[in-house]
C-alpha cells in the first residue's frame, strides 16, 4: 500500500527565514509520481509541483525549491526567504503510475505559518 | 476562466436526509475525483472517473454514490447522511492523455452534518 508521511504537523518562522517542509513516502511501484499542492487559508488546493520518479533532478522555483531524493523516499520542499504570503497548509501526494488513473494519496499536510 | 466549479459551497443536514453534490468542470478533463478532507488526515478518495459513463471506487467509497452522466459533470450522493460524513469535499479534474498530469480541485464544499 502507499503512504506519505509528513511528520511536521505545523511549522511556524518569521519572515525571511528559510524552512523545509519534509515528506518521507512508500510505495512498491517501480514508477511513480509525487506531488507537492498548497492550501491557503481560503481553502482551495493549488498544485504546486509534480515529479517523476525516474527525475531526480532538482527543481528551483523561483523561492521554491524541492529535493527529491529517491534513496531515502522522500520528496522535501524548502522556502527561501519566506513571506507572509507563503502562510498555508502544504500536502505532499503521491499515485502510481502505471494504471493511469492517478488515485493521488495525500500525506497529512503541513501548517505553516510565517510571522511578520 | 471557471475552471472546476462546486456547488452548494455549505450545506448543513440532518442525520438520514439525502443530497447530492455538484461539480463541474469546462476544461474537456477526461478524469474527475471526490475527495474528502478530514483534520489531520490529509485528503482521502472517496470515487473517481476515467470517463463519461465510468465510476469506480477510491479509498473510502462506503455511504456514497456516484454518477458522470456527461463528460463535465461528476456528482456525489450521500443516500442516508450520517454524522461521519461530516467534512470538506473536493472535486478535482485532470487531462486523460498522460497519467502524470496535476489535478486541478475546485473551492470545496463544506458539509455538516447534525
Amino acid at each position: 500500500a502507499q503512504k506519505v508521511t509528513q511528520a511536521q504537523t505545523e511549522i511556524s518562522v518569521v519572515e525571511k527565514e528559510d524552512v523545509t517542509l519534509d515528506c518521507v513516502y512508500e510505495t512498491r511501484d517501480t514508477t511513480y509520481y509525487l506531488f507537492w499542492y498548497k492550501q491557503p487559508p481560503s481553502g482551495e488546493l493549488v498544485f504546486l509541483i509534480r515529479r517523476n520518479s525516474f527525475d531526480e533532478q532538482n527543481e528551483i522555483s523561483g523561492r521554491y525549491s524541492w529535493n527529491f531524493q529517491k534513496s531515502t523516499s522522500s520528496f522535501n520542499f524548502t522556502i527561501t526567504a519566506s513571506q507572509v504570503v507563503d502562510s498555508a497548509v502544504y500536502f505532499c501526494a503521491l499515485s502510481e503510475a502505471q494504471q493511469g488513473a492517478q488515485k493521488l494519496v495525500f500525506g497529512q499536510g503541513t501548517r505553516l505559518t510565517i510571522n511578520p | 476562466n471557471a475552471g472546476v466549479t462546486q456547488t452548494p459551497k455549505f450545506r448543513v443536514l440532518k442525520t438520514g436526509q439525502s443530497m447530492t453534490l455538484l461539480c463541474a468542470q469546462d476544461m474537456n478533463h477526461e478524469y474527475m475525483y471526490w475527495y474528502r478532507q478530514d483534520p489531520g488526515m490529509g485528503l482521502r478518495l472517496i470515487h473517481y472517473s476515467v470517463g463519461e459513463g465510468t465510476t469506480a471506487k477510491g479509498e473510502v467509497p462506503d455511504g456514497y454514490n456516484v454518477s458522470r452522466l456527461k463528460k463535465q459533470n461528476f456528482l456525489l450522493g450521500l443516500e442516508s447522511a450520517a454524522p461521519s460524513q461530516t467534512s470538506v469535499y473536493f472535486c478535482a479534474s485532470r487531462m486523460g492523455v498522460v497519467s502524470n498530469q496535476p489535478q486541478h480541485f475546485g473551492d470545496g464544499t463544506r458539509l455538516s452534518i447534525l
